[in-house]
């Protein structure tokens, strides 16, 4: 069974980069494209990117300026990092597999807090 | 970009009533890349239907997924308690978004 956790801070200042890595389990992160999407507190999902395991990426245009996700394949990790946080960018940050770049997602991680904020 | 509209915004029923959620798009969704999620509180998305009209792994029959172009819909056959909850529709193109949800909660 494929797991995936997303791990880093919860508290991020103003202005700074917003860093998270979601570590698989159970499956092969060179098999598979990995996403991030985000949900600000009680408001609809938010798509920001996906990558697949040779380093191609497809960002959400409204993020894209700010938006940069990498994978390490040795640790079977991907990350994403944000930058020039606002509190516009306080949310549950979720990664996730899918089988390709057109396929839905079809495994979750349990979802981490990030508040930006001073 | 495509934007993706559901109604209704709440939809208050009982157990066992059908629940029919609409999702729209402002363009035509290729090859109906819709998909549909379920997520309760305190808890990630789950997917449901992908491709329109296909059921995920392990999800009951209770559950179907129709639609093509710009207008989807999911049913709930009979809803059992554990189905109040809010569901996202997603069309994931070369551009993916969500749609704003609809709650689905106990009348």
């Amino acid at each position: 069974q494929v797991q995936l956790q997303e791990s880093g801070p919860g508290l991020v200042k103003p202005s700074e980069t917003l860093s998270l890595t979601c570590t698989v389990s159970g499956a092969s992160i060179s098999s598979y494209y990995w996403s991030w999407i985000r949900q600000p507190p009680g408001k609809a999902l938010e798509w920001i990117g996906y990558i697949y395991y040779s380093g191609s990426t497809n960002y959400n245009p409204s993020l894209k300026s700010r938006v940069t996700i990498s994978v390490d394949t040795s640790k079977n990790q991907f990350s994403l990092k944000l930058s020039s946080v606002t509190a516009a960018d306080t949310a549950v940050y979720y990664c996730a597999r899918q089988r390709g770049a057109t396929t839905a997602l079809m495994d979750w991680g349990q979802g981490t807090l990030v508040t930006v904020s001073s | 970009e495509i934007v993706l509209t559901q109604s209704p915004g709440t939809l208050s029923l009982s157990p066992g009533e059908r629940a029919t959620l609409s999702c729209r798009a402002s363009q035509s969704v290729s090859s109906s890349y819709l998909a549909w999620y379920q997520q309760k509180p305190g808890q990630a998305p789950g997917l449901l239907i992908y491709g329109a009209s296909s059921r995920a792994t392990g999800i009951p029959d209770r559950f179907s997924g129709s639609g093509s172009g710009t207008d989807f819909t999911l049913t709930i056959s009979r809803l059992e308690p554990e189905d109040f909850a809010v569901y996202y529709c997603q069309q994931y193109g070369s551009s993916p978004s969500f749609g704003p949800g609809t709650k689905v909660d106990i009348k």
